[in-house]
């Protein structure tokens, strides 16, 4: 799998958008980009995917560059209970079960 | 139902104790895991089942002993451990080959 690199705190002000960055420079075609978050104390909640292309669910968006050497977590209206830590893993689809967490980003997001 | 359920939530044992952890799903997933995890670190990978046979073993001691009775639980037996295992054990299962995992809330493990 190829490495990633986070960066490793982040703060945010509450109610504005959270912008959570990483660098996978060594990706390869067929590698799709997760993101977990792990709330204090619970089990990493997946949160998006991504090949190549933007995606949205109803917790955030992806934005994927073009040469897809990184990526960036958006959280668009960040609330306290955003406050966690952020894990972006790049993994093969249909190769394994495994994910294989980094040191992630520790955001937290103030009143 | 997309829960992943671990207990018990706490648990303290002495080194020379045997307890069991317990993970449970139902949502007919074929791949379940487990993880450790130490304070302030990531999620380190242990074990991988996949259709109830054991497919990853990262090298962990004897004194942790998976088991998949069926493909909604997952067991893991614990037997002789030290303090430095005290840790957050968590639960996870996913679609076979699938990385969209689903975790539990974890049991919080103290070795005393």
């Amino acid at each position: 799998d190829a490495k990633t690199t986070q960066p490793p705190s982040m703060d945010c002000a509450e109610g504005r958008a959270a912008n959570l960055p990483c660098n996978h420079s060594t990706i390869s075609g067929n590698e799709y980009v997760y993101w977990y978050r792990q709330i204090h104390s619970q089990g990493p909640q997946y949160i998006i995917h991504g090949l190549k292309n933007n995606e949205t669910n109803e917790m955030a968006s992806l934005i994927i560059t073009e040469d897809r050497k990184s990526s960036t977590l958006i959280l668009p209206h960040a609330t306290l209970r955003d406050t966690a830590v952020y894990y972006c893993i790049v993994r093969v689809d249909n190769a394994g079960n495994m994910l294989t967490f980094g040191g992630g980003t520790r955001l937290m997001v103030k009143p | 139902d997309t829960e992943v359920t671990q207990t018990p939530k706490h648990l303290v044992m002495g080194m020379t104790n045997k307890k069991s952890l317990k993970c449970e799903q139902h949502m007919g997933h074929r791949a379940m895991y487990w993880y450790k995890q130490k304070a302030k670190k990531p999620p380190e990978l242990m074990f991988v089942y996949s259709y109830e046979k054991l497919s990853i073993n990262e090298s962990v001691p004897s004194r942790f002993s998976p088991e998949c009775p069926n493909s909604s639980l997952l067991n893991l037996h614990l037997h002789a451990l030290q303090p430095e295992d005290s840790a957050l054990y968590l639960c996870a299962s996913s679609q076979a080959g699938q990385p969209k995992a689903f975790f539990g809330q974890g049991t919080r493990l103290t070795v005393v």
